[in-house]
């Protein structure tokens, strides 16, 4: 089945314990992208990829990096976490760039406590 | 830069009523525009994308139209059901490198 998987659903963690979010693809698709998920805000990208050793950043990338050293996975990276980076954040994968289907993991609820 | 804008709700409707959620863009090239639907709990799925002037998406009952004149993606359903209860995200892609800008969502109650 295709899909994106994300891990872990749900994280509580505490200010500045770094942690990282892993997300991996079974499509083969070259193209992945980080996004978060706050109230009244929408869906913000933080990070892409366009192919393996390629990333660049998004539209809210303080805080985070990232790593695309295979191509189905794209982990993202919160090496010191603030209150404000808790959200909802979502992995996605498509096949190329614009204009292909986005497919989306099941979301990671992080709390920064 | 590239944006989209749509309207926020929530709305709420009874079952079996007609559906419009607005849906208007920005972009400097030709995009491609899609809704997205996220049940409660779950990820966004494509419900249905138009890649050209014209085109029509349709899925479920659900259809947009690409309208370039008025650069607008609006989302029609005729009849709602209580599972159409979701979160609805317009989006468009353009640009190789980040690929989508969604919309704030619109959050569609439906009543039995």
């Amino acid at each position: 089945e295709a899909q994106v998987t994300q891990n872990p659903r749900y994280l509580i963690t505490v200010t500045g314990k770094k942690l990282t979010v892993t997300c991996s693809q079974n499509m083969n698709h070259e193209y992945m992208s980080w996004y978060r998920q706050d109230p009244g805000l929408g869906l913000r990208q933080i990070y892409y990829s366009m192919n393996v050793e390629v990333t660049d950043k998004g539209d809210v990338p303080e805080g985070y990096k990232v790593s695309r050293k295979e191509k189905r996975n794209f982990p993202l990276i919160l090496e010191s976490p603030s209150p404000n980076q808790t959200s909802l954040y979502f992995c996605a994968s498509s096949l190329h760039g614009a204009g292909t289907e986005a497919f989306f993991g099941q979301g990671t609820r992080l709390t920064v406590v | 830069g590239d944006s989209v804008t749509q309207m926020e709700g929530p709305v709420t409707l009874s079952e079996e009523a007609f559906l419009t959620i607005n849906c208007t863009y920005t972009a400097t090239g030709y995009p491609s525009l899609f809704w997205y639907v996220q049940y409660p709990g779950e990820g966004l799925q494509l419900l249905l994308k138009a890649t050209k002037a014209d085109d029509k998406g349709s899925n479920k009952g659900f259809e947009a139209t690409y309208r370039k004149e008025t650069t607008s993606f609006h989302l029609e359903k005729g009849s709602v059901q209580v599972s159409d209860s979701a979160v609805y995200f317009c989006a468009l892609s353009v640009t190789y490198g980040q690929n989508f800008v969604f919309g704030p969502g619109t959050r569609l109650s439906v009543l039995p």
